[in-house]
This record gives C-alpha cells, sequence and structure tokens, in this order.
C-alpha cells in the first residue's frame, strides 16, 4: 500500500521562476493539504484541497495556488519566487474533510530558491 | 485552535520508557490532541490521537489528564530510531465545516542516547 509520494524530491530555481509540486495522496484519501516547513520550524498550513476545491487557506500570498485532480493527486504552483520561499513542502492526505482521521505525510520537495 | 506548550527537548536511555509532556490548558470539548513525529530529512509520521480517553497502539500510549488541559504521550521502550521531534497538536473537529488543517509548533526534540 503506497503512502503519499511526492515529486520531485529536491528542487533548485531562482528568484522571479515559478515551480509546480506533485503529490499522489494515500490509496483510499480523497483530501490533500499543503504544508511549508522552514528550516528549524514547525510546518505550516498553505491550503487543502477537498473535490477538486480549495477548501481551507492559510496565510499564504496568491502566489501560492494549488489543484486537485480527480484521481485526487494534487499540484501546488509558487509564482514569482522569493529567497524566502526556500523551505521543505510537505504535502499530506486524508480521507474526508469531517474526520477526525489523521492526515500522512509524504517525505516532501525540498525547494532551494538562488 | 488551542495553543500548546512543549518542553524545547529531552533526553532518554535506550530502553527505557520516554516520557513527553503536552499543556493544552485551552482546549475545548471538541478538540482532540494528536500526536505526530518527524525524524531529519523525513515528514511528520503520525503516531497517535485521542480525545479524552487513554489510547495505544503498536507506537505508543497518549494519557491525558482528566480536565484534558494536558496530555503525556509515552513511548515504552526507546530506541536509537526514535530520536526526532515530537510535536503535540490540537485539532477542533467542526462537522459542520473544513476544519481540518493541523497547527504545527516547534515541538520537543527527542535525543536518545546509547
Amino acid at each position: 500500500d503506497a503512502g503519499v509520494t511526492q515529486s520531485p524530491t529536491h528542487l533548485i530555481k531562482t528568484r522571479g521562476q515559478q515551480v509546480t509540486l506533485r503529490c499522489s495522496p494515500k490509496s483510499g484519501h480523497d483530501t490533500v493539504s499543503w504544508y511549508q516547513q522552514a528550516l528549524g520550524q514547525g510546518p505550516q498550513f498553505i491550503f487543502q484541497y477537498y473535490e477538486e476545491e480549495e477548501r481551507q487557506r492559510g496565510n499564504f500570498p496568491d502566489r501560492f495556488s494549488g489543484h486537485q485532480f480527480p484521481n485526487y493527486s494534487s499540484e501546488l504552483n509558487v509564482n514569482a519566487l522569493l529567497l524566502g520561499d526556500s523551505a521543505l513542502y510537505l504535502c499530506a492526505s486524508s480521507f474526508g474533510v469531517q474526520s477526525n482521521q489523521p492526515q500522512h505525510f509524504g517525505d516532501g520537495t525540498r525547494l532551494s530558491i538562488l | 485552535d488551542a495553543k500548546t506548550t512543549q518542553p524545547t527537548s529531552m533526553d532518554c536511555a535506550e530502553g527505557r520508557a520516554a516520557n513527553l509532556p503536552c499543556n493544552h490548558s485551552t482546549i475545548s470539548g471538541n478538540e482532540y490532541v494528536y500526536w505526530y513525529r518527524q525524524i531529519h530529512s523525513q515528514g511528520p509520521q503520525y503516531i497517535i490521537h485521542g480525545l479524552k480517553n487513554n489510547e495505544t497502539n503498536e507506537m505508543a500510549s497518549l494519557i491525558i489528564t482528566e480536565d484534558r488541559k494536558s496530555s503525556t504521550l509515552i513511548l515504552p521502550h526507546a530506541t536509537l530510531r526514535d530520536t526526532a521531534v515530537y510535536y503535540c497538536i490540537v485539532r477542533f473537529m467542526n462537522y459542520g465545516g473544513a476544519t481540518n488543517k493541523l497547527i504545527f509548533g516547534t515541538g520537543t526534540l527527542l535525543a536518545v542516547q546509547p
């Protein structure tokens, strides 16, 4: 049973560029959440997708956008990259948005901005 | 969501029980307590969660005080592989809406010593 998979594992971009990160949820899960984790900090919630719609959003600018596909996989897009966007980007999946069942995380994409 | 307070770091001898405390004095009746851990360079790993009863699974035990204002995660026989940052999170369950996000603090760095 595959867990949450993310690609790529590492990525290097320069300021001003755009990036797309991908996530495949754990089998049986239909909800995907994205988190940003800066070095030495806990993960911060970016947004959550369910039924191909953004359901919740954290305190992140519009440069951060996402998409969920019919097969429940998801993409995170970041435009006009800033040095401060360098971080580990984590995807988590779960079943349903109104469930107390836990979210399961992938190992993330390490994004470095030069 | 209620705020949690955890010690910054703790040590534990290999083979002994590791007891990780968490204070959540403002927790409300609808909030669950979740524990995750993050080993270096990996995504957070779900450990256990509970509402008001003590819980046990193959990884750990969760003890929640009767007033629910604090909890303790117990790893019964710590090994070197349990060295990680442990996060205690309280999550509001509003069954009328989508409130599935997790709010992470900075966690407790548990160092298991040989």
